[in-house]
């Protein structure tokens, strides 16, 4: 699986957008960008995943470059209960594949 | 989206036991669960993974007689830690995959004394 680079460290306001950056610049065509992300003390939570198009769900959205060397997962109206460690993941999405998490980037939301 | 308990959340245990970890697939069939652990303040480590109905697959640097795995259903993979000691304490996490995707259970955090 590719590598992936997230900064350990983010702060965001409370009602503000989050906007959590990864680079992947060594993702194959056939491999899917994934975010999970997990609150303290629990296992993690799975949030959005795309191959190229931009994805939206009811957690977040999911910006994707054209070039596919890097994404942003942004959370659109943060709060507290956002605060937690976001692994950004690339994967090639088959049956045999286990996830790989890297360090994540561990977001502060604050009042 | 599915769901994966694990029993017990939290023990506590001394030094030389053996402790006994549950991982639960509770509305799917799951054929591969996957154990990883963690350390405070550090990302996710995989141990291993767990094939229903056959061996597990260790991960380097895991010891297979120290977290003995067993996958005897489709819903059902323990993880037992045997002779226990400090520096085995830690959270750990399984998640069970169902047809391309991992869900995760809630951990086990375990505090040897």
């Amino acid at each position: 699986d590719a590598k992936t680079t997230q900064p350990p460290s983010m702060d965001c306001a409370e009602g503000r957008a989050a906007n959590l950056p990864c680079n992947h610049s060594t993702i194959s065509g056939n491999e899917y960008v994934y975010w999970y992300r997990q609150i303290h003390s629990q296992g993690p939570q799975y949030i959005i995943h795309g191959l190229k198009n931009n994805e939206t769900n009811e957690m977040a959205s999911l910006i994707i470059t054209e070039d596919r060397k890097s994404s942003t997962l942004i959370l659109p109206h943060a709060t507290l209960r956002d605060t937690a460690v976001y692994y950004c993941i690339v994967r090639v999405n088959n049956a045999g594949n286990m996830l790989t998490f890297g360090g994540g980037t561990r977001l502060m939301v604050k009042p | 989206g599915a769901v994966v308990s694990q029993h017990p959340s939290r023990v506590i245990c001394k030094s030389g036991t053996s402790v006994k970890i549950e991982c639960r697939s509770l509305d799917f069939q799951a054929t591969t669960m996957f154990w990883y652990r963690q350390f405070p303040k550090k990302s996710l480590m995989l141990m291993a993974t767990s094939n229903e109905g056959s061996k597990a697959t260790y991960e380097q640097g895991v010891e297979k007689d120290k977290f003995l795995i067993n996958h005897a259903s489709l819903t059902l993979s323990t993880l037992t830690v045997t002779s226990a000691h400090p520096e085995d304490s830690s959270f750990y996490i399984c998640s069970a995959k169902i047809y391309n995707e991992q869900f995760f259970g809630p951990g086990t955090r375990l505090t040897v004394l």
